[in-house]
């Protein structure tokens, strides 16, 4: 069965630290990869996704992804957290059909 | 993008009763999906809803306990019936344009 697995529930960074969060998915065929962001008290918002193209993605506030198809894998960067980078971040992959699977989450807090 | 709202924002409840959840999209959609956020936890498909036609449920969710109405193309309602302390959560409404998934703001049930 498809499933997206994020390597870290829990991470804790001081703020300028870099960060990478790891997400990697099972699915042989062509996907389109999501991370998603959910900052305390607010809904779900898209940051950044891979459709096709150029496998290096830049999101919104200074989010980037990198797609490597041979790892499975689509991890989130940033070369410098802020304090208001502090939320939980999703990753998902669409298949087609009509379902978006989604990764467990991974909360990171932004120490200032 | 999708502009979704939802009715209520967020409730508490008492157990053996239910609640309905409204969300209105702000363009026609064929298909809306539900999700649960339970705490500490990452989005579980409850179901999809087409208009016209009647929901699709995951393995786990009975049409009993969640009943769905679809009546057009923008709206959607979702029941938690008969409900537990269990079936506090959050509840989200998403769309999908294209690829994308968009998710309304949520509701937020507290079942006493």
């Amino acid at each position: 069965a498809q499933s997206v697995s994020q390597h870290n529930h829990h991470v804790i960074l001081s703020e300028a630290a870099s960060l990478e969060l790891g997400c990697n998915y099972s699915y042989g065929g062509t996907v389109n990869l999501f991370w998603y962001v959910q900052y305390p008290g607010q809904h779900l918002q898209l940051l950044l996704k891979y459709f096709s193209g150029d496998p290096l993605v830049k999101g919104i506030k200074g989010f980037e992804a990198e797609f490597i198809k041979s790892k499975f894998s689509f991890n989130l960067r940033k070369p410098s957290v802020q304090w208001s980078d502090t939320a939980e971040y999703f990753c998902a992959v669409y298949t087609g059909g009509f379902k978006t699977i989604f990764g467990a989450g991974t909360r990171l807090f932004v120490k200032a | 993008s999708a502009v979704i709202s939802q009715k209520p924002s967020r409730d508490i409840c008492q157990r053996g009763t239910s609640l309905t959840i409204q969300c209105q999209v702000d363009s026609q959609v064929t298909m809306m999906f539900w999700y649960r956020q339970q705490p500490g936890q990452s989005l579980t498909l409850i179901a999809t809803a087409n208009q016209g036609s009647e929901a699709t449920y995951e393995s786990g969710f009975v049409i009993d306990k969640f009943p769905i109405s679809r009546p057009n193309l923008t709206f959607s309602t979702l029941t938690v019936s008969n409900m537990s302390p269990e079936d506090s959560s959050i509840y989200l409404c998403s769309v999908r344009r294209g690829e994308t998934q968009y998710f309304g703001p949520g509701t937020r049930l507290l079942v006493l």
